[in-house]
Formats: C-alpha cells, structure tokens, sequence
C-alpha cells in the first residue's frame, strides 16, 4: 500500500536556525507532491507543491521543497526560521486518482 | 472568495448518539471531500465525490457512517450511532483542478468528542 513517511515527529529550533523535514514516500509511479501547514487553531494550509518540472519548488513564507525521485524523498527546507513558523507540517502525495495520502505530521516549534 | 465552510466547529455527545457535520465548498468546485484526522495522525480520506456522485468511498466505514451530496454543492457527513473511537476532527476539502493536477483547499474541521 502506499505510503508517506515524516520520520521527524517534534522539531525544537530556535529563531534563525535551518529547517529540514524530511519525506519520503513508496510508490513507483508518477506522484504530485505537497507540503501543507496548520497553524496553531488554524485550518491546513498549502505551503508549496510539486506537478512536474524543476524538482526544486519555491512555496509561501520562504519555505522550499526538493523532489528526489531516486530518493523517493520531498524534503522540505527553510534557510532561517521565525517564531511565526510554529506549526505542524504534512507531507502529502497523490497519486493519479487525486486522493492525498498525508503523511503523520512533523511538529515544529520556534523559540525566540 | 470564502474558503471552505465547515459546521459544527466543536461537538460533545455520548457513544451511541448521532451527529452531522455538514460542509460547504467553494463556488464552482465540482469535488468534495470528507477525511478523519485523529490525534497525533495525518488526515485520512472517507469518501470523495465529483459532483454527487461518491466516487471513492473505500475508507468509509458504512455500518455507522453516510454521506450525501444531493445537489452536487453542499455535503453532509452523518455518524450513528457514534463510538468513542469516533472522536476526531473531521475536515471537508474541495478542489476544482483537472485531473491528476487537483490541489485540495480545506476547511477548518469539526472537532468530535465522543463521552
């Protein structure tokens, strides 16, 4: 069955510090691939996405995600994170019957 | 643009009671969804329509769960009777993309307590 893994479930930084989530997930064929974000008390949120082209994607608030297929990996990364990036990340792919399989979510929290 | 509306935001009631959650998606997108998310967990999807028909309901657990999207718009997602296993957040999402190219926008979820 397919599946995604986040094998980061609480990731502490403090503000500035680099941000690497990892993903990877098991299906051979082709995937779309996504990150999105919940905000404390909010709901999820699309944070960057990946259909085909550079395996390099840019997403909102400076985030930015690398597929690696050999890998079978969309790792997630931000250069220097802020308080305000406090929140559960999921990883999610999908397959070509447009249902998202999500991953179990990486919490992360900021300190100032 | 309103984004995808979801009621009830909270709801408590005791195993073996019904209750409904009802979602509205954005204008003009033709596929809904309902996914469970339980503590801790990733969201899971129950079924999924394009328009009113469910086009994949394999998740969803039919002794005790229902959904309907009558008009193809709203959607209506029913528990009876409920069991304590059913506490969880359910979110509706909806999408309008072409196929194999669809990005979900969700809701804010309804939160279930079953006591």
């Amino acid at each position: 069955a397919q599946s995604v893994s986040q094998h980061n479930h609480h990731v502490i930084l403090s503000e500035a510090a680099s941000l690497e989530l990892g993903c990877n997930y098991s299906y051979g064929g082709t995937v779309n691939l996504f990150w999105y974000v919940q905000y404390p008390g909010q709901h999820l949120q699309l944070l960057l996405k990946y259909f085909s082209g550079d395996p390099l994607v840019k997403g909102i608030k400076g985030f930015e995600a690398e597929f690696i297929k050999s890998k079978f990996s969309f790792n997630l990364r931000k250069p220097s994170v802020q308080w305000s990036d406090t929140a559960e990340y999921f990883c999610a792919v999908s397959l070509n019957t447009d249902k998202l399989i999500f991953g179990t979510g990486t919490r992360l929290q900021v300190f100032p | 643009e309103a984004g995808v509306v979801q009621s009830p935001r909270y709801k408590i009631i005791e195993k073996k009671q019904p209750v409904a959650f009802w979602c509205n998606p954005i204008s003009g997108h033709n596929t809904l969804y309902w996914y469970r998310q339980n503590l801790g967990q990733g969201p899971e999807l129950l079924i999924r329509y394009e328009n009113e028909e469910a086009v994949d309901d394999s998740q969803l657990p039919k002794d005790r769960f229902s959904a309907e999207r009558l008009k193809g718009v709203d959607s209506t997602l029913k528990i009876q009777p409920a069991e304590l296993g059913d506490s969880a957040v359910y979110l509706c999402a909806s999408s309008s993309g072409a196929p194999g190219a669809n990005v979900l926008t969700f809701g804010a979820g309804s939160r279930l307590t079953v006591l």
